[in-house]
């Protein structure tokens, strides 16, 4: 069964002090892995697209890296202003074609 | 560019009416989509479209309808509200189903 898993479900960090977030996934045939932003109230906003194993791409703060099992946010020195969940979903290919979102990490960096 | 719009913010319903949330989006994309966001779970689609008069079912449909009369609008419709609809509501459209989506900002559904 395809499936995502997000760790940890919550982490608090002073501001600066860098961490990961973890979305680890079992699916049969990876298109794609995103990462999205969401702030209490509002719709996920995009952060960054996957498409292979050892790919990166940063924006900012954050840092997002794919492996073949599990993809981490890696956020560096962060602010306050990065409070937010970060939510990962994983595009399945094939004859599924679907796209399955993680539950989620609830960020909270203190000033 | 105002990007996707869902109305209303809030509503409150009673079990067995029925209402209809509001969807647009004024960036020209063929593909649009509900999703309902619960506590402790991921976003789950409950139906998409991929252009004008073409809907699809998705993970979750029972209890909803959608309709798909122009690009821009995808309203989704209750015909008889449950409890277990109580949720947050996410409309989303991309170009195509491999591209992120853009979200609106979501309508929370409280049904007693």
């Amino acid at each position: 069964e395809d499936q995502v898993t997000q760790s940890p479900e919550a982490l608090r960090l002073q501001e600066g002090e860098s961490s990961s977030l973890n979305c680890s996934y079992t699916v049969s045939g990876l298109r794609g892995l995103f990462w999205y932003r969401q702030d209490p109230g509002k719709g996920p906003e995009f952060l960054f697209t996957l498409y292979s194993a050892g790919e990166e791409k940063e924006k900012e703060r954050l840092k997002a890296t794919l492996t073949k099992k599990e993809s981490f946010l890696h956020i560096t020195a962060p602010k306050p202003e990065d409070s937010a969940t970060y939510l990962c979903a994983v595009q399945v290919g094939g004859a599924t074609n679907k796209l399955i979102f993680g539950t989620g990490t609830l960020l909270a960096v203190q000033p | 560019n105002a990007g996707v719009t869902q109305t209303p913010k809030f509503q409150v319903l009673k079990t067995g009416q029925s209402m209809t949330l509001q969807c647009a989006q004024d960036m020209n994309h063929e593909y649009m989509s509900w999703y309902r966001q619960d506590p402790g779970m991921g976003l789950r689609l409950i139906h998409y479209s991929v252009g004008a008069g073409i809907t699809d079912q998705g993970e979750v449909p029972n209890g909803y309808n959608v309709s798909r009369s122009t690009t821009e609008d995808f309203p989704l419709r209750l015909l008889s509200a449950a409890p277990s609809q109580t949720s947050v509501y996410f409309c989303a459209s991309t170009l195509d189903r491999e591209r992120p989506l853009h979200f609106g900002n979501g309508t929370r559904l409280t049904v007693t």
